[in-house]
């Protein structure tokens, strides 16, 4: 059964700071990676979808990784801000036949303060 | 400005009714997914479609049923809520069932 593990569940930084949030999975035979942001009380917004035969991907400040045959990916957000504060949700793509889904992970809820 | 729209966007329903959590998206998606996000166990899918006509279950399809009768509409129905239904549902949909999803609001539903 596919895992989806975020570490750390919660961090605080001040404003500035380059960060690395981290997601791991446990089945690697995965079809995509997805980053979400959710901000409180919100739905999910789509930051970066990485392919499994991709290794990262850019958007502005965000930069993610993935490393399939490990079951890693990284977010990186660089020169933090407080508009960054929020939960940041992976998700991993599983196929089988003409089934698939999404697996979550449980987020990592980031503050940054000025 | 093209997305998906959810509604309610909440709702405080009386255990032992039905309710229809309304999804439609306007960007021509094929596939389509019901979750349920809960505190400390994330989301879940109850249910998917593929594509227009076609639907499946998921992790958590029991007391849920959907119906994908054309592409832009996708309704989840509780035939007779539960208190263990409390929780936020997210409708999220995606051009084909592997390229990037998008999520809608949410609908926030308490069953007292």
């Amino acid at each position: 059964k596919q895992e989806v593990t975020q570490i750390p569940a919660a961090l605080s930084v001040p404003e500035g700071e380059n960060l690395v949030l981290n997601c791991s999975f446990t089945d690697s035979a995965i079809y995509n990676l997805q980053w979400f942001r959710q901000d409180p009380g919100k739905g999910l917004t789509s930051l970066l979808l990485i392919q499994s035969s991709q290794r990262e991907q850019t958007s502005g400040r965000l930069n993610a990784s993935l490393d399939k045959s490990s079951g890693r990916s990284t977010l990186y957000i660089a020169a933090s801000q407080p508009g960054d504060s929020a939960t940041y949700l992976c998700a991993v793509r599983l196929v089988s036949g003409g089934y698939n889904k999404l697996i979550f992970g449980a987020g990592t809820r980031l503050a940054v303060h000025p | 400005i093209a997305g998906i729209t959810q509604a309610p966007t909440s709702q405080i329903l009386a255990a032992g009714r039905r309710m229809t959590l309304r999804c439609t998206q306007d960007m021509r998606h094929n596939a389509m997914y019901w979750y349920r996000q809960d505190l400390g166990l994330g989301l879940r899918l109850i249910h998917y479609s593929n594509t227009a006509g076609t639907t499946g279950k998921g992790e958590v399809p029991d007391g849920y049923s959907v119906s994908r009768a054309n592409t832009d509409d996708f309704p989840l129905t509780l035939a007779s809520a539960v208190p263990s239904q409390t929780s936020v549902y997210f409708c999220a949909s995606s051009d084909s069932s592997l390229t990037e999803a998008f999520f809608g609001q949410g609908t926030r539903l308490t069953v007292v």
